[in-house]
């Protein structure tokens, strides 16, 4: 049973356009929530993160937004640029993260046309 | 230059053997992780480890195994049991809360 849910398996958006990503969770014992981006055969590179306490977090062109109750967050990519072309995953864990056993999604790829 | 590091990159094996993956990380990180994927799949957690000498089994530890000797190293058997070894590995390594993980390049395991 999936605990973290990423439903659109891939996403094609428009360069400078925003980009939107979804993930969905069923444990409500999720206090922290990560988002990675992951190359073809390379390891994913963390991107942003929110902590349980938050319920939007900000990094550049990227936005993390949270909603507890929904038990739902997403990723925004404004604008979203080629370089942005990649697999997203969405990762939550207990405990604020301490024990970093994350729990992934199956993924998004995004792709962004020029 | 401080990092997570895997070897070899690609590595082939015969059905049957055990395989070694290797995992070094200068980071002075206390947790290591193992995780596996697979296509369409997302990433599942294989081991991990808190700190030297301790580990605990995630959600796929069945035919591996792990040592957790030195905190730098964090090595993972594929062991003969495990049904279909196969996958892409990627370890990583965190300093704690708040941070989240830190990968290495992966390696890709082929059992022919």
């Amino acid at each position: 049973d999936q605990q973290v849910k990423q439903n659109s398996p891939s996403l094609s958006v428009q360069e400078g356009r925003i980009s939107i990503l979804n993930c969905d969770y069923t444990n409500s014992m999720f206090d922290y929530f990560l988002w990675y981006k992951k190359y073809p055969a390379e390891g994913p590179t963390f991107l942003i993160s929110i902590s349980s306490i938050k319920d939007k977090n900000e990094d550049g062109r990227f936005t993390v937004f949270l909603n507890k109750s929904a038990k739902h967050l997403s990723l925004h990519i404004v604008p979203s640029q080629p370089g942005d072309s990649a697999v997203y995953f969405c990762a939550a864990s207990e405990y604020g993260g301490s024990q970093g056993n994350l729990i992934f999604g199956k993924g998004t790829k995004l792709s962004v046309k020029p | 230059d401080g990092g997570i590091t895997q070897s070899p990159k690609y590595l082939f094996r015969k059905e049957g053997q055990n395989v070694t993956l290797s995992c070094e990380q200068n980071l002075n990180h206390d947790a290591m992780y193992w995780y596996r994927q697979d296509p369409g799949q997302g990433l599942r957690l294989i081991y991990y480890s808190q700190i030297v000498n301790d580990f605990q089994k995630g959600d796929i530890a069945e035919g591996y195994s792990v040592s957790r000797e030195k905190k730098e190293s964090f090595p993972l058997t594929v062991t003969s049991a495990q049904k279909n070894p196969t996958a892409f590995y990627l370890c990583a390594s965190s300093p704690g809360t708040g941070y989240g993980a830190f990968f290495g390049q992966g390696t890709r395991l082929t059992v022919v």
